[in-house]
């Protein structure tokens, strides 16, 4: 059973263009979570999705950021026209329900120039 | 909504004494309390967890202790190893919210 993937590892985009960061969640996990990462600081919870479903979005900046869990693929969290201070490192979880053990996705690491 | 506050930021041990790091949280609902260690560079991976239903859970030189009624709740490493270095993250969790995170703990085991 493969763990969380996520992809790119690292991207590197300029101000402006589009930054898309994928997850793949563990086989049988139908909950995924997003967190952001800066440097020397804890995880700051973004969106939480099931399937087809956005549950919580409370800690998303409501400009700029979505994100999606289509029936099909991985979740996809999108970022537009990006700015330097989206430079993080954004993580994906999953999990079988919402009370079990959260899993890690190795990270992205967004660089933005 | 829930609250995780975490203590200390820092913490340097001599290697073979032991470490505590201290959480509250102020959802008296939360039942769930995971622990996680993230290494530099590479991604948080849970370590041990507590629900709200026992006091304290122990896993080889680790373990988490909880006390609901002051709703704070902490994680013990005895006999620290340089490999223990890393950043720790106490969570909450309760009911259909998400985890909330700690703002970390960065132990530092010298040998």
């Amino acid at each position: 059973n493969a763990g969380v993937m996520q992809n790119p590892r690292h991207l590197v985009r300029r101000r402006g263009q589009e930054a898309r960061l994928r997850c793949s969640p563990m086989k049988g996990h139908s909950h995924v979570y997003w967190y952001r990462q800066l440097p020397e600081e804890g995880l700051k919870f973004m969106v939480y999705l099931q399937k087809e479903n956005i549950i919580d979005e409370s800690g998303m900046p409501k400009e700029r950021f979505s994100a999606e869990f289509p029936k099909e693929g991985p979740s996809i969290l999108r970022i537009q026209q990006v700015v330097r201070g989206d430079s993080a490192a954004y993580f994906c979880a999953s999990s079988p329900t919402t009370d079990n053990e959260q899993f890690f996705g190795p990270g992205t690491r967004l660089t933005v120039l | 909504g829930e609250n995780v506050e975490q203590h200390p930021s820092t913490l340097s041990v001599q290697e073979g004494d032991s470490a505590v790091i201290k959480c509250t949280y102020s959802d008296s609902a939360s039942n769930y309390f995971p622990w996680y260690k993230q290494e530099l560079g590479k991604r948080p991976q849970l370590i041990i967890d507590i629900r709200s239903n026992v006091g304290e859970k122990k896993d080889q030189r680790i373990a988490v202790t909880l006390n609901k009624t002051a709703k704070h709740f902490s994680l013990h490493i005895t006999e620290t190893q340089p490999e223990d270095s890393a950043v720790y993250f106490c969570a909450a969790h309760s009911g259909n919210t998400p985890l909330v995170f700690g703002k970390g703990t960065r132990l530092s085991v010298i040998a």
